[in-house]
């Protein structure tokens, strides 16, 4: 079974404070991607990378960034973290899509990181 | 644009009851429908994975169809058991190799 690992539970910081949220999935899935979760609003989608180094917008991207250096590892970063960025975070991965196995891949998540900025 | 909607948004049924959560899209261009489940606090547990090809998949209790061209998905769970009290999600996957999501039906079966 594919495993998406999300380093943190749990995660208290300031604002202003730099935060890395880190992504680990162990079955060379091509792509990855973070979303947000907030009540009301549902999942949203803030970055994608589809390979090492490749990284697309998603949603909503403003305030965030992300870093995939290595295939295995996906990580988002808030340069600054203000309250609005209180959230749970998952990560999720999935085989890259390719013609005539368009279909045959499904999304697997991480258990998530509730994020708290205070 | 593509737009999930699920209904209902909340459902409680007594224990043993055969119950359907509806998922309807509006572009039928998909690629593939993931039903999961997200337990409070939690990530999220895929259950079944319809490719759009296909009409349903089974795992279990749980039984999932699929119809395209009217853009509606329905995911059928027989014998309720309060275990399966959770938020169900339905997400279609496409082209754009974007997953976009439904709102939820929240679960609960009551002992």
């Amino acid at each position: 079974d594919v495993k998406v690992t999300q380093s943190s539970r749990y995660l208290v910081k300031r604002t202003g404070e730099k935060v890395f949220l880190e992504c680990v999935q162990d079955m060379d899935h091509e792509n990855m991607f973070w979303y947000r979760q907030d009540p009301g609003l549902g999942l949203r989608l803030i970055y994608f990378s589809y390979d090492v180094k490749m990284k697309e917008k998603g949603d909503i991207p403003e305030g965030y960034s992300v870093s995939r250096e290595k295939k295995e590892r996906f990580s988002l970063i808030l340069e600054s973290a203000s309250t609005n960025q209180t959230s749970m975070y998952l990560c999720a991965s999935r085989r890259h899509l390719k013609k005539g196995n368009d279909g045959n891949y499904g999304y697997t998540f991480g258990s998530g990181t509730r994020l708290t900025v205070v | 644009k593509q737009e999930v909607t699920q209904i209902p948004a909340a459902l409680s049924v007594p224990e043993g009851e055969n119950l359907v959560l509806n998922c309807s899209f509006t572009d039928s261009a998909i690629y593939n429908l993931q039903w999961f489940r997200q337990d409070p606090g939690k990530g999220l547990t895929s259950l079944l994975l319809i490719q759009s090809s296909q009409r349903e998949q089974t795992s279990g209790r749980l039984n999932a169809s699929l119809d395209k061209s009217s853009g509606r998905s329905t995911l059928y769970i027989a014998a309720s058991q309060p275990g399966d009290s959770a938020t169900y999600l339905c997400a279609v996957g496409g082209a754009t190799n974007k997953l976009i999501f439904g709102t939820g039906t929240l679960l609960a079966v009551q002992p």
